[in-house]
């Protein structure tokens, strides 16, 4: 099976500009997350979508991040403006319906912001 | 919410010799522990897990052990090759919310083998 797909693979941006993280799931994956890496620590959980429903969004900064899932299949996560600290990788990652069968992740999106 | 504490966070063995990596969780409802590994660039890719009624499971040169009591697990990495070099992460899954499970992670060990 296709694994989870992510563009771009790396972005470049000045602070205050804004950008754009696309993913598309595993097929059939009805859980889809979004995590934040910064280097040298663990995955943190942003957002998490049941099909096309926000299930857990506690931990997205919501004044400058938000995402969507259309149609329960693909994902955007937007920052804007983005600070310097929001340089990381961001990770998608899907299931197949429940945490406890695993995740599969994407490669990610390296963010530099400057 | 869960937390998950990971030692240590860098690892260093020589070929062939055993790595051990020891992850604690808070929340005694957890009941899923997997464990992910993760190379330069790529995405983490799980390797191993265990469940709450399971206290070890084995793959190959890769085995798990849970201590529910304890709150606290493991991963064994035996005959270490070269191709182990990697980022090793733990993360636990709390079920207290149906539906919205989500997998806690450790901070990360990065282990490097010695040839």
């Amino acid at each position: 099976e296709a694994g989870v797909a992510q563009s771009p693979r790396y972005k470049i941006i000045e602070k205050r500009q804004s950008v754009a993280f696309w993913c598309n799931p595993i097929s059939g994956h009805a859980t889809l997350y979004w995590y934040q890496q910064i280097l040298g620590q663990g995955p943190k959980l942003l957002i998490q979508f049941q099909n096309n429903g926000v299930v857990d969004d506690s931990q997205l900064p919501k004044d400058r991040f938000s995402a969507e899932r259309l149609k329960g299949v693909d994902s955007t996560l937007k920052i804007q403006p983005a600070k310097l600290e929001d340089s990381a990788v961001y990770l998608c990652a899907s299931s197949l319906e429940r945490a406890n069968y695993g995740y599969t992740f994407g490669s990610g999106t390296r963010l530099t912001v400057v | 919410g869960e937390n998950v504490e990971q030692h240590p966070s860098t690892l260093s063995v020589q070929e062939g010799d055993s790595a051990v990596i020891k992850c604690t969780y808070s929340d005694s409802a957890s009941n899923y522990f997997p464990w992910y590994k993760q190379e330069l660039g790529k995405g983490p890719q799980l390797i191993i897990d265990i469940r709450s009624n399971v206290g070890e499971k084995k793959d190959q040169r890769i085995a798990v052990t849970l201590n529910k009591t304890a709150k606290h697990f493991s991963l064994h990495i035996t005959e270490t090759q070269p191709e182990d070099s990697a980022v090793y992460f733990c993360a636990a899954s709390n079920p207290r919310n149906f539906g919205n499970e989500k997998l806690t992670f450790g901070t990360g060990t990065r282990l490097t083998i010695i040839p």
